[in-house]
């Protein structure tokens, strides 16, 4: 147990919909980072959050969003669904987000089936 | 730009015998570089880390890497294979030119058969 938690563990929903992840962080760590694991693209960068900021963007979609809330959890928002959007959707977290050097904690996932 | 290739799809060993699964990478800066390790329907498990020192890192499970500055390489290593060791394995890497995204290269399926 990493001790990151991710709700919910899965997710089905219809093309066209809004739906919200949401993530805890290991107790300490201030740094947040979202991931979508899918079959063609691998494992991809999405968003990291630092204390309440965001700190550095990868190759998130417009459609998405996402926010670090005082208490250090965060939730990402996928709208306007697509097929293609169906993935496992992973939050990591680590100590800071200036040090390159610290590994992160890997959430158990979201899988997220659009129909 | 950072980048993480991981030549091998797979790699089929046999219990026992020593396992190696390939990583090269390509950074502007230094490198930091990291192994982590995933079961099925689970989350990313770190493994291990190379951020300076000495080229042989050792990690959890009896996993080793060395990194190869000449041949921008940090293959993991365990001497002897255990069944338990299948999985998926992921290298990664960030660079020190204030570049917070961890790059993981496609990830290597390893299956020790007993």
């Amino acid at each position: 147990d990493s001790g990151v938690t991710q709700t919910p563990k899965h997710l089905i929903t219809a093309t066209g919909q809004r739906v919200t992840l949401r993530c805890s962080p290991r107790s300490g760590d201030l740094s947040v980072y979202w991931y979508q694991q899918s079959l063609d693209q691998g494992l991809q960068f999405l968003i990291q959050y630092y204390n309440g900021e965001e700190r550095a963007k990868g190759n998130i979609l417009e459609r998405f969003s996402a926010q670090q809330f005082p208490d250090l959890h965060s939730e990402l928002n996928l709208s306007s669904l697509e097929l293609g959007d169906s993935a496992l959707y992973f939050c990591a977290s680590s100590v800071d987000g200036q040090g390159y050097y610290n590994e992160q904690f890997f959430g158990p996932g979201t899988r997220l089936t659009v129909l | 730009a950072q980048s993480v290739a991981q030549p091998e799809d797979q790699v089929n060993v046999a219990e026992g015998n020593p396992l190696t699964v390939k990583c090269t990478y390509s950074v502007s800066g230094n490198p930091y570089l990291f192994w982590y390790v995933q079961y099925p329907n689970r989350g990313l498990q770190f493994l291990l880390k190379y951020i300076t020192g000495d080229n042989l890192v050792k990690g959890s499970y009896g996993f080793e890497a060395e990194f190869n500055k000449s041949q921008t390489s940090f293959h993991l290593k365990k001497p002897s294979a255990l069944v338990s060791d299948s999985a998926l394995y992921f290298c990664a890497v960030r660079d020190n030119w204030n570049d917070y995204k961890l790059s993981f290269g496609a990830g290597t399926t390893v299956t020790v058969r007993a």
